[in-house]
């Protein structure tokens, strides 16, 4: 199981870029990295997933180095229904079962100021 | 609309009380978890079902019972609690266990324990 990291809490004001980084410096070769977002008094909903360089969607990017021991999900131009918690995950892709890549973590928790 | 419904979406108990948990997807999924969420605390996961079989018991007391009598439902009996029990109770369904399985959560049940 890749352990993570992630800064407790962020605050950012609206209209900017936000960047949360996580590290995974153990993270196995075919690990996948996987982030969701949580609002107060719900489940958590996916965000996006990547395995290396770049992805893009119509929420957020993520970008992964060449080492993969770390990720950087980036939101654009953030804004007050963005404060959130965000979680970082990563785990194998397929054929294991169990609870070892279903590790949340604490997450980071954003602030979007006005 | 998530697919997941949760029922119902708050419960006050004492606890020598009886009561259960629902959880329906209705996504075609194949597995489905309850998850603990107590105040400004991580996700813990508590139960993992695949193909209607247990796969993953995280220690969790015998005060929580779960049930899941087909792919699409999912039950947590709850008897006996005690206060610390108080908090959100998630459900989540994906495809398969693997960490590139999104996982779709539900609505949650905010669960007090007098």
């Amino acid at each position: 199981l890749a352990k993570t990291t992630q800064p407790i809490s962020m605050d950012s004001y609206e209209g900017q870029e936000v960047n949360i980084t996580c590290s995974h410096n153990n993270i196995a070769t075919n690990d996948y990295i996987t982030w969701y977002q949580q609002f107060p008094s719900q489940g958590p909903r996916f965000i996006i997933q990547g395995y290396k360089t770049k992805v893009t969607n119509e929420v957020a990017s993520l970008f992964i180095p060449a080492d993969r021991k770390s990720s950087t999900l980036s939101l654009p131009r953030v804004s007050l229904s963005d404060t959130a918690v965000y979680y970082c995950l990563v785990g194998p892709p397929e054929g294991q079962t169990g609870a070892n890549n279903l590790f949340f973590g604490t997450g980071t928790r954003l602030t979007v100021i006005p | 609309e998530t697919g997941v419904t949760q029922t119902p979406r708050h419960l006050v108990m004492g606890m020598t009380n009886k009561k259960s948990l629902k959880c329906e997807q209705h996504l075609g999924h194949n597995a489905m978890y309850w998850y603990k969420q107590s105040a400004k605390k991580p996700l813990e996961l508590m139960f993992v079902y695949n193909f209607k079989e247990q796969t993953e018991n995280n220690s969790v007391p015998s005060r929580f019972s779960p049930e899941c009598p087909n792919s699409s439902h999912l039950f947590l009996h709850l008897h006996t609690l005690q206060p610390e029990d108080s908090a959100l109770y998630l459900c989540a369904s994906s495809r398969g266990l693997a960490a590139r399985d999104e996982q779709f959560f539900g609505p949650g049940t905010r669960l007090t324990v007098l």
